[in-house]
């Protein structure tokens, strides 16, 4: 079964920092990896989806990369600000769902 | 475009009644799943549904059902509710054929509590 862990579970960076959210899955074969932010008690905003056929994607301040063959992701934050503060969650597709991670928690102090 | 709609955003019930949430896709996506989210069990997949029959199931008791009308929405049951039953129950519609390879738009979620 796949497993997706991420890590720090948490963090806390002063505004302005660039940061970097890891993401690691067990199983490579996957059809794609898509990162998500979610506000507290909100559903989940899609940032970045990235086929398994590619390497990066990348949306303003934020940059997605993913090594397949590894296992793993990041995300990438320039810039940070305190509108970025909330939890950020992968998720890779496999042959019927998505499976997610438990999320790192940011808060951007202003 | 409007995004993907669940109602009630909020619900309250008590051990033993069921429970109908109901889910209204971006319109023209064919498929949509529904998920579970706890904080100890995070975001897990319950089904998946595209024209009008379910397709994917993750692994939850027979209480929890859903089916999805020719429009594309969707409504899920939970009967005989549990303590445990109480999440935020999020749906998410993709555009066309497999969930797995598109990208998942989410609603805002219905938040079950059970008392």
């Amino acid at each position: 079964k796949q497993e997706v862990t991420q890590i720090p579970a948490a963090l806390s960076v002063p505004e302005g920092e660039n940061l970097v959210l890891n993401c690691s899955f067990t199983d490579s074969a996957i059809y794609n990896l898509q990162w998500f932010r979610q506000d507290p008690g909100k559903g989940l905003t899609s940032l970045l989806l990235i086929q398994s056929s590619q390497r990066e994607q990348t949306s303003g301040r934020l940059n997605a990369s993913l090594d397949k063959s590894s296992g793993r992701s990041t995300l990438y934050i320039a810039a940070s600000q305190p509108g970025d503060s909330a939890t950020y969650l992968c998720a890779v597709s496999g042959a019927n769902n998505l499976f997610f991670g438990t999320g790192t928690r940011l808060t951007v102090i202003p | 475009k409007a995004g993907v709609t669940q109602t009630p955003r909020y619900l309250i019930k008590t051990r033993g009644q069921q429970v109908t949430l109901s889910c209204s896709p971006i319109s023209g996506h064919r498929s949509v799943s529904w998920y579970q989210q706890t904080p100890g069990q995070g975001l897990q997949f319950l089904f998946e549904y595209f024209s009008e029959t379910q397709r994917n199931k993750g692994n939850f008791p027979g209480r929890f059902s859903g089916r999805q009308f020719s429009n594309s929405r969707s409504e899920m049951n939970v009967s005989t509710l549990e303590l445990g039953d109480s999440a935020l129950y999020l749906c998410a519609s993709s555009p066309v054929g497999t969930s797995s390879y598109n990208e998942q738009f989410f609603g805002p979620g219905t938040r079950l509590t059970v008392l």
